[in-house]
């Protein structure tokens, strides 16, 4: 069946570094990686996503690229603040219906 | 705007006891509802899906069933609780073909 795999489980930066997190799927009809940040005791919001037909995109501090042909795709924070101290779970959507997600990422931010 | 209501946030029940979690959608319609459980530490796992009234989807063989009584309305339920029902129940929606998820707020569950 479909799988999303998730590196790193965990990840400490200084603040002002940049965090990176990447991805592989393992459905290559997949079209839709939305990456989504998760609070404690709360539900995931989504940050920021990609579609298959795109292999970049950037939203203020935050990117993710596509790699369609490894079917890698990867999350960006650059200037990373305490405030981005989260759980960030990357997911891949084949057919509409189903968003398979990863594992997920807890992301600390020192001050 | 759209929201999404899920209730209870807590609930602590005993092993064998009867559940019943539910969750409605405001600002949409025909909207594609989901229900994920998340273990402690864990990632995300898609136990239902409904495209619409009445149509259930299973992802994963278990003690958990799911209802859409109402476009707007799906339901989590289990006729007896077990102790690896435990976790954190997230409800959410999404609209059209490659769009994003929206979730509640979750209920966490205790079995006990």
């Amino acid at each position: 069946g479909e799988n999303v795999e998730q590196h790193p489980s965990t990840l400490s930066v200084q603040e002002g570094d940049s965090a990176v997190i990447k991805c592989t799927y393992s459905d290559s009809a997949s079209n839709y990686f939305p990456w989504y940040k998760q609070e404690l005791g709360k539900g995931p919001q989504l940050i920021i996503d990609i579609r298959s037909n795109v292999g970049e995109k950037k939203d203020q501090r935050i990117a993710v690229t596509l790699n369609k042909t490894a079917k890698h795709f990867s999350l960006h924070i650059t200037e990373t603040q305490p405030e981005d101290s989260a759980v960030y779970f990357c997911a891949a959507q084949t057919g509409g219906f189903k968003t398979i997600f990863g594992a997920g990422t807890r992301l600390f931010v020192k001050a | 705007s759209q929201t999404i209501h899920q209730w209870p946030a807590t609930l602590v029940q005993p092993v064998g006891s009867p559940l019943s979690l539910e969750c409605t959608v405001e600002g949409t319609s025909n909207p594609n509802l989901y229900w994920y459980r998340q273990a402690a530490g864990r990632g995300l796992q898609l136990l239902f899906y409904s495209v619409g009234i009445g149509q259930i989807s299973s992802e994963v063989p278990q003690n958990l069933s799911a209802s859409r009584p109402q476009d707007r309305q799906f339901i989590l339920s289990s006729k007896k609780l077990l102790l690896s029902d435990s976790g954190f129940y997230l409800c959410a929606w999404g609209g059209q073909l490659g769009a994003e998820a929206f979730f509640g707020q979750g209920t966490r569950l205790t079995v006990v």
